[in-house]
């Protein structure tokens, strides 16, 4: 369960406000993703960095804005947010894309983020 | 675009009897297909995963099956306990792109006692 953390767990603000969420593995992993989950789209790919290079970004809005500074980091930094954008944020991380370990995605426990 | 259908969204069961949850994947070159449990208020953690060269996994009580000229991929929970209760996903990938997740929309399982 340690495996890969985040934090905060719970951020209320403002839309006019500027937070960042932070994610970190220890689990030698090379490759980090981040998910939004919400009722209405339950399981929703924003961005994939593989060896500290982002390889996806899955048409997220500017106010989204990613960075890796290594492989073991992530975070996620927020700007002039929605209402809507209120969900649970999530971070998961994996083997590295064309190394030979296991390609399964291990989560951190959510960032629950509501936007007033 | 790639995408994963799931089915049923909600699934009653009673203690002991048997779970199936369906999945449909649209992308023929997905070669990789796990599937999570999400307790209430907790992670999505990785439950069982097959990868396109088997037909069939199992563990323990789990079991995936993969029908590739179909594209579709099946979990079965035998002995269903309460603890079995939770929202299960489905996902598929390519490997041999990017380890990219599609996920399915995900299955309430409820086991009754």
């Amino acid at each position: 369960e340690t495996g890969v953390t985040q934090t905060p767990r719970h951020l209320v603000m403002g839309m006019t406000n500027k937070k960042s969420l932070k994610c970190e593995q220890h689990l030698g992993h090379n490759a980090m993703y981040w998910y939004k989950q919400s009722a209405k789209k339950p399981l929703e790919l924003m961005f994939v960095y593989n060896f500290k290079e982002q390889t996806e970004n899955n048409s997220v809005p500017s106010r989204f804005s990613p960075e890796c500074p290594n492989s073991s980091h992530l975070f996620l930094h927020l700007h002039t947010l929605q209402p809507e954008d209120s969900a649970l944020y999530l971070c998961a991380s994996s083997q590295g894309y064309r190394t030979s370990g296991t390609p399964g995605q291990f989560f951190g426990p959510g960032t629950r983020l509501t936007v007033l | 675009g790639e995408n994963v259908e799931q089915h049923p969204s909600t699934l009653s069961v009673q203690e002991g009897d048997s779970a199936v949850i369906k999945c449909t994947y649209s992308d023929s070159a997905s070669n990789y297909f796990p599937w999570y449990k999400q307790e209430l208020g907790k992670r999505p953690q990785l439950i069982i995963d097959i990868r396109s060269n088997v037909g069939e996994k199992k563990d323990q009580r789990i079991a995936v099956t993969l029908n590739k000229t179909a594209k579709h991929f099946s979990l079965h929970i035998t002995e269903t306990q309460p603890e079995d209760s939770a929202v299960y996903f489905c996902a598929a990938s390519n490997l041999d792109s990017s380890y990219k997740l599609i996920f399915g929309s995900g299955t309430r399982l409820l086991v009754r006692p």
